[in-house]
């Protein structure tokens, strides 16, 4: 069964502080891969496409990069305002998504 | 892009009845999806749904429990019949209006169910 793998759970960074996230799949025939933001309550925020190894997309402080078996997620000098759920969804053979379980970004002033 | 509105954007309700949410885009699309998404959790894929055929239920989700409507191309409706406090949740819609491409979701219903 096709997964999608978010790592960490949970993080906290001190604003300015770079990191990455990380979303790890099992893949038979992978379409693309997405990256939202969701803030509480809300519904998720469209941030990346991802179609092939080795592509890379970049908006403001984040930076998405993709491999055969992984995506990441770059944040660099991070500020309060980034703090959010971020979701990985990976389209396989169909139009469908899956979800993996998110990341929760917490950057403290 | 698209742009996703949902009716209503949250509501309490008691065991028993049932809620209809309706989802409304600013452009026509051929498919939309509806998701939950349980507290701390991420979300799950509960249908598809096609102008003018059969919603399309994933694994877990019955047409008795979940039924949906898709009379055009820029309108949905599903509707949580008999519901338990387990169904307190988020429900998204989303529409993908162009393929291969990302999907758009609209600001979600949340529901609690007492």
């Amino acid at each position: 069964e096709d997964q999608v793998t978010q790592s960490p759970e949970a993080l906290r960074l001190q604003e300015g502080e770079s990191s990455s996230l990380n979303c790890s799949y099992t893949v038979s025939g992978l379409r693309g891969l997405f990256w939202y933001r969701q803030d509480p309550g809300k519904g998720p925020e469209f941030l990346f496409t991802l179609y092939s190894a080795g592509e890379e997309k970049e908006k403001e402080r984040l930076k998405a990069t993709l491999t055969k078996k992984e995506s990441f997620l770059h944040i660099t000098a991070p500020k309060p305002e980034d703090s959010a759920t971020y979701l990985c969804a990976v389209q396989f053979g169909n139009e469908k998504l899956t979800f993996g379980t998110g990341t929760r970004l917490t950057i403290i002033p | 892009s698209a742009v996703i509105s949902q009716k209503p954007s949250r509501d309490i309700c008691q065991r028993g009845t049932s809620l209809t949410i309706q989802c409304q885009v600013d452009s026509q699309v051929t498919m939309m999806f509806w998701y939950r998404q349980q507290p701390g959790q991420s979300l799950t894929l509960i249908a598809t749904a096609n102008q003018g055929s059969e919603a399309t239920y994933e694994s877990g989700f019955v047409i008795d429990k979940f039924p949906i409507s898709r009379p055009n191309l820029t309108f949905s409706t599903l509707t949580v019949s008999n519901m338990s406090p387990e169904d307190s949740s988020i429900y998204l819609c989303s529409v993908d209006p162009r393929e291969p491409g990302p999907q758009y979701f609209g600001p979600g219903t949340r529901l609690l169910v007492l």
